[in-house]
């Protein structure tokens, strides 16, 4: 069992839909992520905090906003999605930044959007 | 931007036999990380390494850091069905925030 772990499992949503996706981890990281995975692709970078402060948003459209209310939660706040949006969606966390932290990924938010 | 170029793309092998896959990049990374994905499931770490040269095993499964700093592999020995899935190589460059540079996967298939 990860020690990541988010909620839900699987989302469907319409496009006027306001929804969020949920993330928890219980091992003392300061740094949590989200990362983007489409199918038979490696997953891809969206933000990065880093001490409950966002470090790196990757040009991310702002119908995705993240949230970090403490330094065990990290929740993705989904507006007006579009249809290619649907994706796996990976949370991961890290004791920090630096190189020699490893990320740890919870089993993801299967994200459809219809 | 950075990217890195991971081989085989895809591996159809006998249950027992050993596996290899590698990945390369244009330039230098300071930790190089092996996950290994399973369908529905997110990335699980198997090997994390910090050091160039540096050589590390996790059961049947070993991999190395590159003395250039610019690769890494994998080693799987005597293979059995449960090594099946999507393995990724991921680096991180100096000064990346936690940034992960991935590898585009190598989808291990075994035969029983």
């Amino acid at each position: 069992d990860t020690e990541v772990t988010q909620t839900p499992k699987h989302l469907v949503m319409g496009m006027t839909n306001k929804k969020s996706l949920k993330c928890e981890q219980h091992m003392g990281h300061r740094a949590m992520y989200w990362y983007k995975q489409k199918a038979k692709k490696p997953p891809e970078l969206m933000f990065v905090y880093s001490y409950e402060k966002l470090s790196i948003n990757e040009s991310v459209p702002s119908r995705f906003s993240p949230e970090c209310p403490n330094s065990s939660l990290l929740n993705l706040h989904l507006h007006a999605l579009q249809p290619e949006d649907s994706a796996l969606y990976l949370c991961a966390s890290s004791q920090t930044t630096s190189n020699n932290s490893p990320l740890h990924f919870g089993n993801g938010t299967r994200l459809t959007v219809t | 931007g950075q990217q890195l170029n991971q081989s085989p793309q895809s591996m159809f092998i006998q249950e027992g036999e050993d596996v290899s896959m590698n990945c390369t990049s244009s330039s230098i990374f300071n930790t190089w990380l092996w996950y290994k994905q399973d369908p529905g499931e997110g990335p699980v770490l198997l090997i994390a390494l910090y050091k160039a040269g540096e050589l590390t095993s996790n059961g049947r499964l070993t991999a190395q850091f590159g003395i250039t700093r610019k690769d890494s592999f994998l080693n799987i020995s005597a293979s059995i069905p449960s090594d099946v899935g999507i393995y990724f190589c991921a680096g991180q460059p100096g000064g990346s925030q936690g940034n992960l540079i991935f590898g585009k996967g190598t989808k291990l298939s075994v035969k029983p």
